[in-house]
């Protein structure tokens, strides 16, 4: 398996545009992490799917934020406007979730989020 | 979300062993411990985890303490590649949800 991808690994965007991050997670994973990572805040959880429901958005930061979950093989994070202050480094992450049992996340590279 | 404590940063010399520290004073029964890595500009990275007893794998050792609040990471012989941001983390059905939540990590420098 290629891993979890992400797309795109670099973007650069205006304020006020829309932006939209992609993540291929691992075949046969049905746990799915979206993570934002700055100097000031570390890495943060955005939004935790299972089984492709989202289960805890509790870390989106605000409306302008929303991920969704179509299929076991792919979700998007959305922001829209962008503002400067969401630059950021993106992770997505996935895991096999199973009662009783615990597992590992495996993550992507990132998609590094300019906006300017 | 239960907590953990690290050491902002450690040093080691090359080929020596390291022990990182995670103090988890208020972990559940059912928590399990999960340690991660983060090289420069890269993704985390899995390293151990474990619920009760000692772990070893080829990257690591994970010793829990038996009351369980505590635990080490242990890097028999350290490298230059392994300078990186350790992550101690506790996971579990604790508000039946199932996150990984990163703390500010140990930042390891390696000295060669």
């Amino acid at each position: 398996d290629a891993g979890v991808i992400q797309s795109p690994r670099h973007e650069v965007t205006e304020m006020g545009q829309e932006v939209t991050l992609r993540c291929k997670p691992i075949s046969g994973h049905n746990s799915l992490f979206w993570y934002r990572q700055t100097m000031m805040r570390g890495l943060e959880l955005l939004i935790y799917f299972n089984n492709n429901v989202p289960i805890d958005d509790s870390g989106m930061p605000e409306d302008r934020f929303s991920a969704k979950m179509p299929n076991a093989s792919f979700s998007t994070l959305k922001i829209q406007p962008s503002e400067p202050r969401d630059s950021a480094v993106y992770f997505c992450a996935s895991s096999f979730h199973r009662t009783r049992r615990d597992t590992e996340a495996f993550f992507g590279q990132g998609t590094r989020l300019t906006v300017v | 979300d239960a907590k953990t404590t690290q050491p902002n940063s450690m040093e080691s010399n090359e080929e020596e062993p390291v022990h990182l520290p995670c103090n988890h004073s208020t972990i559940s029964g059912t928590d399990y411990i999960h340690w991660y890595r983060q090289l420069p500009s890269q993704g985390p990275e899995y390293v151990i985890h474990g619920l009760t007893s000692n772990v070893n794998n080829r990257m690591a050792s994970l010793a829990i303490a038996e009351d369980r609040k505590s635990s080490t990471l242990i890097l028999h012989r350290a490298t230059l590649r392994d300078a990186a941001v350790y992550y101690c983390i506790l996971r579990g059905p604790t508000s039946g949800t199932y996150k990984y939540i990163f703390g500010t990590g140990t930042r390891l420098k390696v000295l060669a």
